[in-house]
């Protein structure tokens, strides 16, 4: 069974300082997704990751994969308040075709 | 496009009635996800079709569960008998094939409440 794990679950930050938020998976997969979920609302793609060593930036977010290490890391530049809500981190197993298996989720709280 | 598309957005229901969720995926997705969030559990997937073809349902709780995709631009999920733990956000969600990434799209949900 694959698992997702997400480190921290919570994390409350102030602004201006960096942090990571990491994303460990148990089993082989080549596909990883990165979703932001405010309050009361959907979830919104953020990143699409689909090989090992691939690395993509948006604004003060940065995703990053190792498929070897099986862990993905979401890095926060320069947090500011917008960037409060729940970050999931979603694995889709190799052999489980388009199955998406998520992460508890880790909630984000930039204090001004 | 519009995106995809959930009706109701909330729902309000007593124990032993149906409720029935709908989905309109993006125009031209091939595959259509349903999941269910709750504190509890966490985000989970409950059913996915690839062309109107239901491929894996093993995340359906139990036999109270329902879902159809009559045509690729339809889906339903029912509950039958609704029991208070079904109360949850329901998520509709689709995605071109796995070529492409299968970058999955969600709706903005349905509030289901079962009193």
């Amino acid at each position: 069974e694959l698992k997702v794990e997400q480190n921290p679950l919570f994390l409350s930050m102030q602004e201006g300082k960096n942090y990571t938020i990491y994303c460990n998976y148990s089993t082989t997969s080549d596909r990883l997704y990165w979703y932001r979920q405010d309050p009361g609302k959907s979830l919104e793609s953020l990143f699409v990751l689909l090989s090992n060593g691939a690395v993509k930036q948006e604004g003060r977010l940065m995703a990053s994969l190792d498929t070897k290490a099986r862990l993905s890391t979401l890095h926060i530049t320069a947090a500011v308040h917008d960037l409060s809500a729940t970050y999931f981190c979603a694995v889709v197993r190799e052999t489980s075709g388009s199955r998406l298996t998520f992460g508890e989720g880790t909630q984000l709280t930039v204090n001004p | 496009d519009a995106g995809v598309i959930q009706s109701p957005r909330h729902e309000v229901t007593e124990m032993g009635q149906e409720v029935t969720l709908r989905c309109k995926p993006i125009s031209g997705h091939d595959y259509l996800f349903w999941y269910r969030q709750t504190m509890m559990r966490g985000l989970e997937l409950l059913i996915y079709f690839n062309n109107n073809v239901p491929i894996d349902d093993s995340g359906m709780p139990e036999d109270r569960f329902s879902a159809k995709m009559p045509n690729a631009s339809f889906s339903t999920l029912k509950i039958q008998p609704s029991e208070p733990r079904d109360s949850a956000v329901y998520f509709c969600a689709s995605s071109f094939g796995t070529s492409l990434g299968d970058e999955q799209f969600f709706g903005p949900g349905t509030r289901l409440t079962v009193l």
